[in-house]
């Protein structure tokens, strides 16, 4: 059982390059997400997903697109990178959450990304 | 946006002390609250859940205060190895499957 896994783990682009992470659970969860972290700034939601074939936007969706296919992934699209797009990226992954709670959410182990 | 803060720290303790840091968040209808700890250059993982009656795991202790908003999270005869970031998580009701706000996190570090 790997749990939430992200790749690639480091990446290095130009900008304007395009480029996409690819996030797969293997644990059955309907909702996941992917995040980015800023020093300072803590995690912030870009986009997520609460089942197969739907997306929703985030807090800082600009930049980026997403697509969940099938349900164990959620990939993660830059169309052209920029340098402000520099960051560490997490997926996380929650159970379907009940009407009074949220299902606490399982985190890949991030890509490091580098815009130049 | 519904906030959540966090003193950053860092918070310097000896081994084997007692360490509790706080956290506050704005949303009144906030329902769910976490703990999660990240280690340095490592993903979030969740510590603890955050019960009304308070809630013990080992050496943790977390605690919730609905009339003031704050949680918080008490360490006993800490180890070289709590030395983390640790990040306070809230739910509010409401908000979706995109309800979560994370606090931007304590930075512990435990000296011996």
């Amino acid at each position: 059982n790997a749990g939430v896994t992200q790749t690639p783990k480091f990446r290095v682009l130009k900008t304007g390059q395009s480029m996409t992470l690819l996030c797969a659970q293997d644990m059955n969860h309907e909702y996941m997400y992917w995040y980015r972290q800023d020093p300072g700034m803590g995690l912030r939601l870009i986009h997520y997903s609460v089942g197969e074939g739907t997306t929703a936007k985030g807090e800082v969706p600009d930049g980026y697109n997403v697509s969940r296919l099938k349900k164990q992934n959620f990939l993660l699209g830059l169309e052209s990178a920029a340098p402000s797009q520099t960051s560490v990226y997490f997926c996380a992954s929650s159970e379907e959450k009940d009407s009074y709670s949220n299902q606490p959410q399982h985190f890949g182990d991030g890509t490091r990304l580098s815009i130049l | 946006r519904k906030e959540v803060e966090q003193d950053p720290g860092p918070f310097n303790v000896p081994e084997g002390a007692t360490v509790a840091f706080n956290c506050t968040y704005s949303n009144s209808a906030s329902q769910s609250f976490f703990w999660y700890r990240q280690d340095c250059r490592k993903e979030p993982k969740l510590l603890m859940s955050v019960y009304s009656s308070g809630n013990e795991d080992g050496r943790f202790t977390a605690q919730l205060n609905r009339a003031s908003q704050y949680i918080s999270l008490l360490i006993r005869d800490s180890k070289l190895s709590d030395s983390a970031t640790y990040l306070c998580v809230v739910y509010h009701s409401g908000g979706g499957a995109d309800g979560l706000t994370f606090g931007k996190g304590t930075h512990l570090i435990i000296q011996p």
